[in-house]
């Protein structure tokens, strides 16, 4: 199974600061079928990237993704109030397993 | 745009079953893979089954294995989730979850309904 680690759990910063998101796998992931999604209270999860640096209809270009092998990050330049939420990480390349989160708040 | 709706769920004993609904539009439904992805309450998220466009092929996660069965009806753009022996740990949020086949072999999950709560509580 692949297994996913996200870090930092809690990255705390101020509005139109830059975030940069970490996710490791344990091994390989076939093709960087790698995705990113937010999350935000009482919603469900969107989809933001995928293949590891493309992005989904409608995202913002401010939400960037790169990465490839076993190590992937999510970088938001220029933080905008609506982009404090949780964000996950998911390979699809074999089976789907999830990351546990990295929650984005506000300092 | 595609839509999902998930319905059905609700308290259940340990034990006991459920049917997990969920109606799609906005897409052409058979062309696509569709999955269910849970979470439980203050976690994160958990893929837990898949089905293929007609339905002729699916996967579960180790977690509910030969206790839940997924399935399609294709005429009425429907997924479905069985939910069979459900315990303590099945009480979740659970999502109906639609898959896309980019230029790759394997589907993103691109759009996601609101999710339906799930209680397994006596």
């Amino acid at each position: 199974e692949i297994v996913l680690t996200q870090s930092p759990g809690t990255l705390s910063l101020y509005p139109g600061e830059r975030a940069t998101l970490s996710c490791r796998a344990n091994q390989t992931i076939n093709s960087d079928y790698l995705a990113w999604f937010q999350q935000k209270p009482g919603q469900a999860p969107r989809l933001l990237i995928y293949d590891a640096s493309s992005r989904a209809a409608g995202v913002p270009d401010r939400f960037s993704g790169s990465g490839s092998g076993t190590d992937f990050t999510l970088t938001i330049n220029r933080l905008a109030p609506e982009d404090f939420a949780v964000y996950y990480c998911q390979q699809y390349g074999i089976s789907f397993t999830f990351g546990p989160g990295t929650t984005v708040d506000i300092q | 745009e595609a839509q999902l709706e998930e319905s059905g769920g609700g308290l259940v004993q340990p034990g006991g079953s459920l049917r997990l609904s969920c109606a799609a539009s906005g897409f052409t439904f058979s062309r696509h893979i569709m999955n269910w992805v849970r979470q439980a309450p203050g976690k994160g998220l958990e893929w837990i089954s898949y089905i293929n466009g007609d339905g002729s092929t699916t996967y579960y996660a180790d977690s509910v294995k030969g206790r839940f069965i997924i399935s399609r009806d294709n005429d009425k753009d429907a997924l479905y989730l069985q939910m069979n022996t459900v315990r303590d740990d099945d009480t979740a949020i659970y999502y109906c979850v639609r898959g896309l086949f980019g230029s790759g072999s394997r589907p993103r999950f691109d759009y996601w309904g609101q999710g339906i709560l799930v209680s397994v509580s006596s």
